[in-house]
Formats: C-alpha cells, structure tokens, sequence
C-alpha cells in the first residue's frame, strides 16, 4: 500500500542554521512527490514537487528536495532558516488515481 | 487570481446541526477536491470532481456527509446531522488537471468546524 512517513513530529533548529526534514515513501511505482508548507490557521502552500528528470528539486522561499529512489526518499533542505519558516511541512505522494497521500507531518520550530 | 476561496472560515454549530461548507475553485481549474484535517488521522482526502462530477467518494466518512459540484465554479460539502467527531478543518482544493505540470492541488484556507 501507498505511504508516506514523515519520522519527526517536531524539529527545531536556530534561525541562520541548515534544515533538513526527512520523508519517506512507499510507492510500487515511479512517483510524484510534493512538499507543501502550513502556517498557523492557513491553507497548505506548495514548497516543490518532483515528476521525474533531475532528482535535485528547487522549490520557493529557498527550499529544495532531493529524491533519492534507492532509500524511497525525498528529502527537504533549506540551508539558512529564517523565523519566518516556522510552521508545519507535509510531505506527499500522488497515486495513480489522482489522489495526495499526505505523511503526518513535521512541525518546525525556529529559535532566535 | 484570488485563490480557491472557502467560507465560512470558522463554524461552530451544536451537535445534530446540518454544517455546509462552501468552496469556489479557481477559475479554470477541471478538478475539485474536500480534505478533512484532525489531528488523530491527519490529512484526508474526502471526494474528488472531475469536471463537476464526483469522480472518488471513498473517503466520505458515513451517509452524514455529501458533496455538491453544481456548477465549475462552486462546491458543497455537508454534514446532516453534525456529531462532535465531526470537528476538524476542512479544505478544499483545485487542479487543472492531474497529470504533469498540471495537477498542482491549490488549497483554500480551510474551514475549521466545531460541533459542540
């Protein structure tokens, strides 16, 4: 069956520092992956998505993921985090029938 | 353009209620889509439209809730009767299509729902 997982349930990092935030699939096919953002009482934003082609996606606000095939792995960096990153980050996976799988997310906290 | 627009975006009604939640897509956009948002499940998907017409509805929970595309630019979802599980935020999405480059889901604010 189709998942994602998210491992970590809260990350918090320094404003300045590097970011990664782990995800993983399980998927029998080639799939497209999608990192979304949440602030606090808004809708979902698309950071990057990835279809095929290079495995190294540039998204917006300075994200980017790379997929990584052989560990079913789409990682998202930002290598400077700023304050205004804080919020909750969903990673996902669309099946052949159209629908998002959503992983259960990751709740970044940034530190001054 | 102004985005997928939900209303309203809070609602708290008493249990036994009917809830309707309103969505308009973006103009354009061929698919629709209803997520639920609690806490316990996360993110799921509830139905989808193609072209006004509900493509996938099993994620509708029970026969409480349905969902109306009447026209390509507005969608509702309703809860008849409301019970307190029933509280979450509700999203609605749109795509232009879901292939390729065109099956970026754009998501409202969401409506957050209370049933007390």
């Amino acid at each position: 069956a189709q998942s994602v997982t998210q491992p970590d349930i809260h990350i918090t990092v320094s404003e300045g520092a590097s970011l990664e935030l782990r995800c993983n699939y399980s998927y029998g096919a080639t799939p497209y992956l999608f990192w979304y953002v949440q602030s606090p009482g808004q809708g979902l934003q698309l950071l990057l998505k990835y279809f095929s082609g290079d495995t190294l996606v540039q998204g917006i606000k300075g994200f980017e993921a790379e997929f990584k095939r052989s560990q079913s792995s789409f990682n998202l960096r930002k290598p400077s985090v700023h304050w205004s990153d804080a919020a909750e980050y969903f990673c996902a996976l669309k099946d052949s029938s159209y629908k998002l799988i959503f992983g259960s997310g990751t709740r970044l906290l940034v530190r001054p | 353009d102004a985005g997928v627009i939900q209303s309203p975006r809070h609602e708290v009604t008493e249990m036994g209620q009917e809830v309707t939640l309103r969505c308009k897509p973006i103009s354009g956009h061929d698919y629709l889509f209803w997520y639920r948002q609690t806490m316990m499940r996360g993110l799921e998907l509830l139905i989808y439209f193609n072209n006004n017409v509900p493509i996938d509805d099993s994620g509708m929970p029970e026969d409480r809730f349905s969902a109306k595309m009447p026209n390509a630019s507005f969608s509702t979802l309703k809860i008849q009767p409301s019970e307190p599980r029933d509280s979450a935020v509700y999203f609605c999405a749109s795509s232009l299509g879901t292939s390729g480059r065109s099956d970026t889901q754009y998501f409202g604010p969401g409506t957050r729902l209370t049933v007390l």
